[in-house]
């Protein structure tokens, strides 16, 4: 069974430009979450779908992130535009309705320059 | 809110010494505590986890008991190995209606480094 999966794995660009990070999580889980560390801090809650309807998006910084899950199966995090501190690595997750636990990604390494 | 808060690292040990790491949690009900692992060029891999009071998680060696009364869940290995080399997540998740349990709080991040 395929894990979660996420592209890019790196991503550099320059301040003001877009990017758009994707997650296919495991197939048939319902939820679905994007996270993200930066600078080597705490890895942060952004929002959550359940299937494609956002259940929380409280963790969205600004109004710069805007998070899609059309269909209820992947889901698109767009950045527009990018900022200096936006650079970290955003993490995916997801899990069934009756899961105990999350699975994670590997991660998009955001880097804006 | 919700807070995670882990000990400072890095953590740099020999092969077979014991580790602890501290974690010590705010919360509003009652959480499920976990700890995950992020070894270098992978994603995050649940390490275990305790859904109440008392409840010890372990695998791998590892173990983390669930102190409500401390309000912690420190993670302790026995006797390391250079293949533990990582960083170690400390995590809680609040009990949403006993549905998904994926909306988890970091603590920072501990980066344990083993030495031959």
């Amino acid at each position: 069974e395929a894990g979660v999966t996420q592209f890019p794995s790196h991503s550099v660009i320059e301040k003001g430009q877009t990017v758009t990070l994707r997650c296919d999580p495991i197939s048939g889980h319902d939820n679905l979450y994007w996270y993200r560390r930066v600078m080597g801090k705490e890895i942060k809650f952004l929002l959550h779908f359940v299937k494609e309807s956002k259940q929380d998006e409280s963790g969205m910084p600004n109004n710069r992130f805007l998070a899609e899950r059309t269909g209820g199966t992947y889901s698109t995090l767009k950045v527009q535009p990018a900022e200096l501190e936006d650079s970290g690595v955003y993490f995916c997750a997801s899990s069934g309705m009756r899961a105990g636990r999350a699975f994670f990604g590997q991660g998009t390494r955001l880097t804006v320059v | 809110g919700n807070s995670v808060t882990q000990m400072e690292g890095p953590v740099t040990l020999s092969e077979e010494a014991f580790l602890t790491i501290n974690c010590t949690y705010t919360a509003t009900g009652y959480p499920s505590l976990f700890w995950y692992v992020q070894y270098p060029g992978e994603g995050l891999q649940l390490l275990l986890k305790a859904t109440k009071a008392d409840d010890k998680g372990s695998n791998k060696g590892f173990e983390a008991t669930y102190r409500k009364e401390t309000t912690s869940f420190h993670l302790e290995k026995g006797s390391v190995q250079v293949s533990d080399s990582a960083v170690y997540f400390c995590a809680l998740s609040d009990r949403e209606g006993g549905t998904s349990y994926g909306k988890l709080t970091f603590g920072q991040g501990t980066i344990l480094t083993v030495h031959p």
